[in-house]
């Protein structure tokens, strides 16, 4: 099926490891975007890449990177996490500016103990 | 800066009922409008998405309405079911070419059998 697709689902994590969490998408969109979604806090946006070659930061971008590989993938890695980074996060893409609304992914749990 | 508000943060109502859910937004200068539904431990799909040039959208039971001088816009889901019970977020997408979408913080809802 069409769509945004992110790997891990979840994963656990101890302080001071890295991880890099995958996005992929297979609708031609431009534009991409890593959000986190926290009890309380509602989605806040980490980075995004309004098109291929670009990435910039959003509200949250401490304590993370990304790599835009290619126009189908868009990657967010922690190089040592921290537990207040324990969360959720969503990919999520739209094709040109967001004229025709986004989609997201699954979302990826995970927990840094 | 954008503030997106969603009241009431949570309802519960019997089956069968019609209800509105409402998103207010601080800055009238928006490219478009998306409510999107997100299940316990799921991703967000999207329901409506409404242009800033649009009125109002409607998809089966739902109708989502959009004023954005005074900035508001409702949602309104006719006939309840239990199978809606979720959280409904409401995401401004500003007037700037970055594609960057603002949430609220969601309106939960429980459609009691």
């Amino acid at each position: 099926n069409a769509g945004v697709t992110q790997t891990p689902k979840f994963q656990v994590l101890k302080t001071g490891q890295s991880m890099t969490l995958q996005c992929a998408q297979d609708m031609n969109h431009n534009s991409m975007y890593w959000y986190r979604q926290d009890p309380g806090m509602g989605l806040r946006l980490i980075y995004y890449s309004a098109s291929e070659g670009t990435t910039d930061k959003g509200e949250v971008p401490n304590g993370y990177n990304v790599s835009r590989l290619n126009k189908r993938e868009f990657s967010l890695r922690l190089e040592s996490a921290a537990p207040s980074q324990t969360s959720v996060y969503f990919c999520a893409s739209t094709r040109e500016n967001g004229a025709s609304g986004y989609t997201f992914g699954s979302g990826t749990r995970l927990t840094v103990v | 800066k954008q503030e997106v508000t969603q009241i009431p943060a949570a309802l519960s109502v019997p089956e069968g009922e019609n209800l509105v859910l409402n998103c207010s937004f601080t800055d009238s200068a928006i490219y478009n409008l998306q409510w999107f539904r997100q299940d316990p431990g799921k991703g967000l799909t999207s329901l409506l998405l409404i242009q800033s040039s649009q009125r109002e959208q409607t998809s089966g039971r739902l109708n989502a309405s959009l004023d954005k001088s005074s900035g508001r816009s409702t949602l309104y889901i006719a006939a309840s079911q239990p199978g809606d019970s979720a959280t409904y977020l409401c995401a401004v997408h500003g007037s700037g070419n970055t594609g960057k979408l603002i949430f609220g913080q969601g309106t939960t809802l429980q459609v009691k059998p």
